[in-house]
């Protein structure tokens, strides 16, 4: 069945370092969306891309889309503390799926 | 943002028993939510998609007369577990889609821990 695999499962970064997640489906996704979950919390919206190849920023953040519709990803610029958290990516397919999730703990 | 909310956020009952679980958009009307489970320290899999004023539509694999799913109102979507057992020991997240105006946004309630002895 389809499945949305995200890499790497776990990040420690120093804070200050850039961090990236990526999102991987085996098939076509009509959109791509991104949460985050601060640990104990409940999944928070980020964005929702859409088209093949966008690009969006928010603040030190930058969603992609890939080409194919198959791939995305989160980059973070210069961590803070602030950002820790389980960063997860979900997509419609046949069915809407979540990511497994990307783990982020900065190290002040 | 647009507020969800659940109630309880955490119930414990007993094996056998059903629980009812309310998600319910506070500032927003939601024609559609979304009913999620959380396993310790794993993704999010949705169960179930309900449309307010018709029938739940059903992930593949999950039990549609164990999990009741009810959308009587554009602010108010219920799941029922029906006939607890400790296997369905989740933390059951609801999720409601508002649209801004040019795109849909998903705001996730804050989640019902279940605990079946």
């Amino acid at each position: 069945g389809q499945q949305v695999m995200q890499i790497p499962q776990y990040q420690h970064v120093q804070e200050g370092e850039d961090f990236t997640t990526y999102c991987n489906s085996s098939t076509t996704l009509s959109n791509i969306q991104w949460y985050k979950q601060r640990p104990g919390g409940h999944p928070v919206f980020l964005i929702q891309l859409v088209k093949s190849g966008e690009v969006k920023k928010q603040k030190r953040l930058t969603f992609q889309f890939g080409e194919a519709k198959k791939n995305s990803s989160l980059h973070i610029t210069a961590t803070q503390t602030t950002d820790v958290g389980t960063y997860f990516c979900a997509g419609q397919g046949n069915q809407f799926y979540f990511g497994t999730g990307t783990s982020l703990t900065v190290i002040p | 943002g647009a507020v969800v909310s659940q109630h309880p956020s955490r119930v414990i009952c007993k094996s056998g028993t059903s629980v009812k679980i309310e998600c319910r958009s506070l500032d927003f009307q939601a024609t559609t939510m979304f009913w999620y489970r959380q396993f310790p320290k794993q993704s999010l899999m949705l169960m179930a998609t309900s449309n307010e004023g018709s029938k739940a539509t059903y992930e593949q694999g999950v039990e549609k007369d164990k999990f009741l799913i009810n959308h009587a109102s554009l602010t108010l979507s219920t799941l029922t577990v029906t006939s607890a057992h400790p296997e369905d020991s989740s933390f059951y997240i609801c999720s409601a889609r508002d649209w801004t105006g040019s795109e849909y946004e998903q705001y996730f309630g804050p989640g019902t821990r279940l605990t079946v002895t």
